[in-house]
């Protein structure tokens, strides 16, 4: 199957600063990109989707000024979490999508990342 | 109504056990339906991947879609304590732009 890498595993932080998560597709074009987020014993939440070269859309109730998101090209997307508070400690995790006949119909998953917000 | 229904568990077997995970759906246009594995504080994993109705099968695993009854099944055979995980299953249609939905998760548990 086709891998996806995030990066940082793992980060703790102050209240206040920001925060830069990696995601990569290693061996395929990620055409589109999706955030979700974890909390424990729960199911994936839909952040928000992204396009190479577009802006993101977000779900309802997703602060986009909060997360940003950038996917600018095909085997890269980041989110970075803006002054990040303890309420946005959580596991993110990303996934990507190839564009081509064929290979629109299913995700492929990052390791997550876990934020911890002091 | 969710558009896709899974039972979160928690399912707890034996080892050796046949387990059945399951999943309804109330959209008739899903026409990809996907099985993944998500180990504790780690990111999903594709585990079976089918096209329309039918099986398919790989290993000790078996997906089933039945999509008169809008339907699909995941079979785990002779299941072992690593099979401890939960399971998500998640579906999509090319109408829409392939958005694909997910199921809650049912956690399950295999008992050495």
């Amino acid at each position: 199957g086709a891998v996806v890498s995030q990066h940082p595993s793992r980060v703790i932080c102050k209240s206040g600063t920001s925060v830069k998560i990696e995601c990569r597709s290693l061996d395929f074009q990620a055409t589109t990109m999706f955030w979700y987020r974890q909390f424990p014993k729960q199911s994936l939440m839909l952040m928000a989707t992204s396009n190479e070269g577009s802006k993101a859309t977000y779900e309802q109730g997703v602060e986009k000024d909060k997360f940003l998101i950038n996917h600018a090209s095909l085997t890269l997307s980041t989110l970075t979490v803006t002054s990040a508070h303890p309420e946005d400690s959580s596991f993110y995790i990303c996934s990507g999508r190839g564009g081509l006949a064929g290979d629109q119909e299913t995700q492929y998953f990052g390791p997550g990342t876990r934020l911890l917000v002091l | 109504q969710k558009e896709v229904e899974q039972d979160p568990g928690p399912l707890s077997v034996p080892e050796g056990a046949i387990v059945s995970l399951n999943c309804t759906y109330s959209n008739s246009a899903f026409q990809y339906f996907m099985w993944y594995r998500q180990y504790s504080r780690k990111g999903p994993e594709l585990l079976m991947y089918t096209y329309s109705s039918g099986n398919k099968e790989d290993g000790r695993f078996t997906a089933q879609v039945d999509k008169s009854s809008k339907y699909i099944s995941l079979f785990i055979r002779d299941s072992q304590p690593s099979d401890s995980a939960t399971y998500l299953c998640a579906m999509s249609a090319d109408t829409g732009g392939f958005k694909t939905i997910f199921g809650a998760g049912t956690r399950l548990f295999v008992k050495a």
